[in-house]
């Protein structure tokens, strides 16, 4: 196991309620992502973050925000979550350096929104 | 016109049969190439990672690459059950961030 854990695991919410996701990890490794996976799309970038309090779009950014306050932590929110946000959410890390190709994931985050 | 192209599948192969995956890319800057291989309700895992044009054999599992056709495969020999996965296909250029082909489903039935 890669030392990622991410909670809930499960969660049934609302149309239009706040979620938040978290994932932490245990390997203190500088970079973090968020990504989604969705039938017919693959794993699609959310945001990633590339240090304490810097992060960056990916390709499907709208109706997410992050942060990252601390190594081990990197925290995926729904502002108003919505039907089309239905999805397994996958959060993966990765190590700095330019021999940091290897990008490593959690177990996953399924949400529904209702 | 996605970036990465992988065939969904699903593909059905009796146990001991030699598997071929592939993903065809058109972006000309992507130069490394990862597979992933992902169990039901599970995150992927890492299986294979190649640089630049070329094959990469590990165990059952050989990755090639051709980067003048913008083709990757992902070849399996003496199947198994437990290879019974989603395999995703990933790439990048310069940037960090990955990008993924759709997956394909494997079943290998004993």
């Amino acid at each position: 196991d890669a030392g990622i854990t991410q909670s809930p695991r499960h969660k049934v919410t609302e149309t239009g309620t706040p979620v938040t996701l978290r994932c932490h990890q245990t390997e203190n490794h500088r970079y973090m992502y968020w990504y989604r996976q969705d039938p017919g799309h693959g794993l699609r970038l959310i945001h990633y973050s590339y240090g304490v309090k810097d992060t960056d779009k990916g390709e499907v950014s709208d109706g997410y925000s992050v942060s990252r306050s601390k190594t081990e932590d990197f925290l995926l929110t729904l502002e108003s979550a919505t039907s089309s946000q239905t999805s397994v959410y996958f959060c993966a890390i990765s190590e700095s350096g330019t021999t940091g190709n290897t990008i490593y994931f959690g177990e996953g985050s399924w949400l529904t929104v209702v | 016109q996605k970036e990465v192209e992988q065939d969904p599948g699903p593909l059905s192969v009796p146990e001991g049969a030699i598997v071929s995956l592939n993903c065809t890319y058109s972006n000309s800057a992507f130069q490394y190439f990862m597979w992933y291989r992902q169990y039901s309700r599970k995150g992927p895992e890492l299986l294979m990672y190649t640089y630049s044009s070329g094959n990469k054999e590990d165990g059952r599992f050989t990755a090639q690459v051709d980067k003048s056709s913008k083709y990757i495969s992902l070849f399996i020999r003496d199947s198994q059950p437990s290879d019974s996965a989603t395999y995703l296909c990933a790439m990048r250029g310069s940037a960090r961030q990955l990008t993924f082909g759709s997956g394909t489903q494997l079943t290998v039935l004993p």
